[in-house]
């Protein structure tokens, strides 16, 4: 049971360039979300998904588009990379709306030239 | 969500018992406290949650005052592997939105 699984776990991107950080949760939870975190601060929220076929902007969607592919899938995609993206970008899911206890992956690590 | 005050940072000795304190005087009825810890360079993971009654699992127990206005954790036998920032997570159940982590509370459990 790998919980909730990102690729690639390291990138060097130059500005301008355009890719796509995948997440996987094999715990068949019905909500994700996509957050970044900068040096020395929280967490801040991109994106998220309530339920499959519904997605919602967070705090900071600028620069950012994502897909919910099925169930198990939430994919944050970078049209034209800035520096201003470089980050750690983390992904989770949760069960349910009700609690909401989120579950995290162990990130990706982004670096944009 | 209401809003948590936590110490910057905290030390313990390993074996030791760690109680990581939270404020959140304005916290509502319907408002759960939640515990998430983050170790460095890795996501953060879910700790614990309670709402009036404490509350225990296989990694900590969470102490929650009467009033409602304060709550803390407590790793009952600290290991060197509990070093991390502990972030208390006070919001309304019913959504699927952000967590807001704070800046938390640095533990280092030291030999």
């Amino acid at each position: 049971n790998a919980g909730v699984t990102q690729t690639p776990k390291f990138q060097v991107l130059k500005t301008g360039q355009s890719m796509t950080l995948q997440c996987a949760q094999d715990m068949n939870h019905n909500s994700m979300y996509w957050y970044r975190q900068d040096p020395g601060m929280g967490l801040r929220l991109i994106y998220y998904s309530a339920s499959e076929g519904t997605t919602d902007k967070g705090e900071v969607p600028n620069g950012y588009n994502v897909s919910r592919l099925n169930k198990r899938e939430f994919s944050l995609r970078l049209e034209s990379a800035a520096p201003s993206q470089t980050s750690v970008y983390f992904c989770a899911s949760s069960e349910d709306v009700f609690l909401n206890i989120q579950y995290f992956g162990a990130g990706t690590r982004l670096s944009v030239l | 969500d209401a809003k948590t005050t936590q110490p910057p940072s905290m030390d313990c000795a390993e074996g030791r018992a760690a109680n990581l304190p939270c404020n959140h005087s304005t916290i509502s009825g319907n408002e759960y406290v939640y515990w998430y810890r983050q170790i460095h360079s890795q996501g953060p993971q879910y700790i614990i949650h309670g709402l009036k009654n404490n509350e225990t699992n296989e990694m900590a127990s969470l102490i929650i005052t009467e009033d409602r206005k304060s709550s803390t954790l407590i790793l009952p036998h600290a290991t060197l592997r509990d070093t991390a920032v502990y972030y208390c997570i006070v919001r309304v159940t019913g959504t699927a939105s952000k967590l807001t982590f704070g800046t938390g509370t640095r533990l280092q459990v030291t030999l």
